[in-house]
């Protein structure tokens, strides 16, 4: 089936760039988000690519995705402390019900 | 608008006994879906629910059943609780046709089981 991949854990300082990568193995993804889990609460969608995007630019959030070597790339600008939070990456495919793969999730520390 | 709700939003059983976990939203939203959370695995779908009236397993659902109510409300039920379905347990919803599509997620239940 498909699969999802991410590292666990990221620890940056305080503004400095963060880049949390994803690796996914379903070519007939259609679209591409990245979900913030802050503590003790649910997923929230922070942004999206579509699939025939190589790039999408939102505030100090650049998504990147590289359809070839099947990899998203999620980069954060000026890291802060509120930026400390659980960080999946998904894939919706275009097949059957539309199945969303969610990634393992990566653990952002932001340190002062 | 509430968007996606849950009760409780925390549980603890013994061994055996059995319990259901309430879901619901108010965005007309077609699908629904149960996911667990452990620690290192992300997500993992337990049932969805197409549209109001069907209802499909997911990757792990041994345990579990669901009953899609109405269009709003999705439940999940575990009939013989074991400690194995200690976990956090997500319920979501999306549209399902047109736009982004993303899912919509209640705040999660986090159940313990002894």
């Amino acid at each position: 089936g498909e699969d999802v991949e991410q590292s666990l854990f990221l620890s940056v300082r305080e503004g400095d760039s963060s880049v949390i990568n994803c690796t996914y193995t379903d070519s007939s993804s259609t679209y591409l988000y990245w979900y913030k889990q802050e503590p003790g609460a649910g997923l929230q969608l922070l942004t999206y690519i579509f699939s025939n995007m190589d790039m999408k630019q939102d505030q100090r959030l650049t998504v990147l995705l590289n359809k070839k070597d099947k990899h998203l790339s999620l980069r954060i600008a000026d890291t802060q402390t509120g930026d400390s939070a659980i960080y999946f990456c998904a894939d919706l495919n275009s097949g059957g019900y539309q199945k969303v793969t969610f990634g393992t999730g990566t653990k952002l520390q932001v340190i002062p | 608008n509430a968007g996606v709700t849950q009760t409780p939003k925390f549980q603890v059983l013994k061994t055996g006994q059995s319990m259901t976990l309430q879901c619901a939203q108010d965005m007309n939203h077609n699908s629904m879906y149960w996911y667990r959370q452990d620690p290192g695995m992300g997500l993992r779908l337990i049932y969805y629910s197409a549209s109001e009236g069907t209802t499909d397993k997911g990757e792990v659902p041994n345990g579990y059943n669901v009953s899609r109510l109405n269009k709003r409300e999705f439940s999940l039920r575990l009939e013989s609780a074991a400690p194995s379905q200690t976990s956090v347990y997500f319920c979501a919803s999306r549209a399902a046709s047109g736009g982004v599509n993303e899912q919509f997620f209640g705040p999660g239940t986090r159940l313990t089981v002894l």
